[in-house]
């Protein structure tokens, strides 16, 4: 089955510094991937997504970028505020009767 | 709206005991799941249900047993669980759509923080 490796478990950066989470996948068959915040005590949610037939997508300080050939995908963060301390976890997913959406095992990010 | 609506949120329970949590949304989704977090881990998939049938089962024990009464309901039937099943449960769902490109953004509830005792 699928599998997500998630790098790095824990990072730390300046406020205003950029931040960087690195994801691969296993599955060449996964055609999406999402990222999901998860804040103390709170439900994960998403904050950007990006489909297999796209190699870049931004949304203001927050992009994410894939490579299919080489099945990796990455998050990245500008101008980081302490707002943007939380968990991060990618994921990927295909359809097959029911989507699976496996998770990576999450990067803590801590903005001093 | 993006509302998936979990009840309870916190339950205490005995292992002898049974209970149930509940999960409701109304976005119109036709798949409808239940993952299992555990502290500083990812959440873990347990059932996925499409169209109302259940499509994935990830080799949960039958202690969990899912139940889709409807396409905007989702249960979780809890009996004699153990200490270890303690986490927080959560329901999620998505709008299934097919297609090459096709993508699937779930969407979570806020979770019914499960304590076996």
């Amino acid at each position: 089955g699928e599998n997500v490796e998630q790098h790095p478990s824990t990072l730390s950066v300046q406020e205003g510094d950029s931040a960087v989470i690195k994801c691969t996948y296993s599955d060449s068959a996964s055609n999406y991937f999402p990222w999901y915040k998860q804040e103390l005590g709170k439900r994960p949610q998403l904050i950007i997504d990006i489909r297999s037939n796209v190699g870049e997508k931004k949304d203001q300080r927050i992009a994410v970028t894939l490579n299919k050939t080489a099945k990796h995908f990455s998050l990245h963060i500008t101008e980081t505020q302490p707002e943007d301390s939380a968990v991060y976890f990618c994921a990927a997913s295909k359809g097959t009767g029911g989507f699976k959406t496996i998770f990576g095992a999450g990067t803590r990010l801590f903005v001093k | 709206d993006t509302e998936v609506t979990q009840t309870p949120k916190h339950l205490v329970m005995g292992m002898t005991n049974k209970k149930s949590l509940k999960c409701e949304q109304h976005m119109g989704h036709r798949a409808m799941y239940w993952y299992k977090q555990k502290a500083k881990k990812p959440p873990e998939l347990m059932f996925v249900y499409s169209y109302e049938k259940l499509s994935i089962n990830e080799s949960v024990p039958s202690r969990f047993s899912p139940e889709c009464p409807n396409s905007s309901l989702l249960n979780l039937h809890l009996h004699a669980l153990q200490p270890e099943d303690s986490a927080l449960y959560l329901c999620a769902s998505s709008q299934e759509f097919w297609g090459q490109f096709s993508g699937n953004t779930i969407y979570f509830g806020e979770g019914s923080w499960l304590t076996v005792v």
